[in-house]
């Protein structure tokens, strides 16, 4: 079983919309949890890092929360625009180890 | 400034081939990982290196060699393909403290 688990699998919404992501994970213990962005046929690039004592981070449009203690991090995109398509993914570190969940593929439709 | 640069972008091995995967940054880090990234699987490590002329096995080696002579530098070998390499796979390096920075991946398919 993935320590890192995302949901949904794939989300399709309008752009404009606001969605958010779940990332639950049972590593432990850890040193920060990552969200990436993947575009189609690239290579993942980070949005944001939070350590164990921080619970929220924002970057322009996206927003992540973390819970230490449920072990539950989401990503909030809020007015979604067509660029924003992509795989979302939560990578939960340990010092040197880190563990990739699959990715939430994020839609976003005219 | 390039980032971290991959080489090929795709390529088809028969079974039994074998062949290199270079990865190439310029950003000075010491870190720098290769990963193989499957439908429906995060990210998965396949050898990482702290530092030039050092190498170490991360969650599935097996079937891969690597090798760090220059630092700018992380190489991954196939020896001998086999269809379940077939993958894409992604090359990212960092420092200490920043977050990855990743290839675009190389698309490998074994025939």
């Amino acid at each position: 079983k993935n320590q890192v688990e995302q949901s949904p699998q794939s989300l399709i919404i309008l752009e404009g919309k606001n969605c958010t992501l779940q990332c639950n994970y049972t590593v432990s213990p850890f040193s920060n949890l990552r969200w990436y962005k993947q575009d189609t046929g690239r290579g993942p690039v980070s949005l944001t890092i939070m350590t164990f004592s921080e619970n929220t981070k924002s970057n322009g449009r996206y927003t992540a929360t973390l819970d230490a203690d449920t072990k539950q991090s989401s990503l909030h995109i809020t007015a979604s625009q067509l660029s924003d398509s992509a795989s979302y993914i939560c990578v939960v570190s340990q010092k040197v180890r880190k563990r990739f969940g699959a990715g939430t593929r994020l839609t976003v439709k005219p | 400034n390039a980032g971290v640069t991959q080489t090929p972008k795709f390529r088809v091995l028969k079974t039994g081939q074998s062949m290199t995967l270079l990865c190439a940054q310029d950003m000075n880090h010491e870190y720098m990982y290769w990963y193989r990234q499957d439908p429906g699987m995060g990210l998965r490590l396949i050898h990482y290196s702290v530092g030039e002329g050092t190498t170490a096995k991360g969650e599935v080696p097996d079937g891969y060699n690597v090798s760090r002579l220059k630092k700018q530098n992380f190489l991954l070998g196939l020896e001998s393909a086999a269809p379940s390499q077939t993958s894409v796979y992604f090359c990212a390096s960092s420092s200490r403290v920043q977050p990855q920075h990743f290839g675009d991946g190389t698309r490998l398919s074994i025939l």
